[in-house]
């Protein structure tokens, strides 16, 4: 079973900057099969990336993914105050499907 | 509009049984795989079973492989999951959630989730 590791666990970040969110898997993800979702308190996730770089339908352009292999990475650019939430990575090459514990994003 | 409405959680016992259910609306969804996803409280996303379009093939979690089945009624429009020999451990909000993509190439990722259901397992 491939082990999706994210980093870090919390990031606090100021209003307005950008955010990193880092994601690696124990074993390379064929073809890109990486998604992103935010989640917020009391809702189900949010579906933000497919396929590592892929925007969802409705998903604001200040959102991005990217990475090949082993290592992904989303991207928040210029924080908006409904971005701050819980972010969770997951694969779906094979099965089982697999989610990242997730990257807490809280307001610095 | 999508709609997804779980029904069929609540507290139940060590040892016991329990039936969920997902009434959709909203794209045709005998074309779609169809996953649960639960979510213990306070913790992570932890995928539990799909099924295929069709119900003809089915994937399940090690941890509750030979304990819950999944299964549709294409004719309903609804997902089941039904789940026996509970655990405390299978306590959590049980989400259906729609495959992205139509057909059952690619089921894995996920578009649409309802708002879910709690199941709670304690004596």
């Amino acid at each position: 079973e491939i082990v999706m590791t994210q980093s870090p666990a919390t990031l606090s970040v100021s209003p307005g900057e950008g955010a990193t969110l880092s994601c690696r898997a124990s074993q390379s993800i064929s073809n890109n099969f990486l998604a992103w979702y935010q989640q917020k308190p009391g809702q189900p996730p949010r579906l933000l990336i497919y396929g590592a770089s892929t925007r969802a339908t409705g998903i604001p352009a200040r959102f991005s993914g990217s990475g090949s292999g082993t290592e992904f990475t989303l991207t928040i650019s210029s924080l908006q105050s409904e971005d701050f939430a819980v972010y969770y990575c997951q694969k779906y090459n094979n099965w089982p499907v697999t989610f990242g514990q997730g990257t807490r994003l809280e307001i610095k | 509009e999508v709609q997804m409405l779980e029904s069929g959680g609540g507290l139940v016992q060590p040892g016991g049984s329990l039936r969920l259910s997902c009434a959709v609306s909203g794209f045709t969804f005998n074309t779609y795989a169809m996953t649960w996803v639960r979510q213990a409280p306070g913790k992570g996303l932890e995928w539990v079973s799909t099924i295929s379009t069709s119900g003809g093939s089915t994937y399940y979690a090690d941890s509750v492989k030979g304990r819950f089945t999944i299964s549709r009624d294409n004719s309903e429009n609804t997902l089941y999951l039904q789940m026996s020999s509970l655990r405390a451990e299978d306590t959590a909000i049980y989400y259906c959630a729609k495959s992205l993509h139509p057909g059952d190439s690619l089921r894995g990722v996920f578009d649409y989730w309802g708002q879910g259901t709690l199941v709670t397992v304690s004596s």
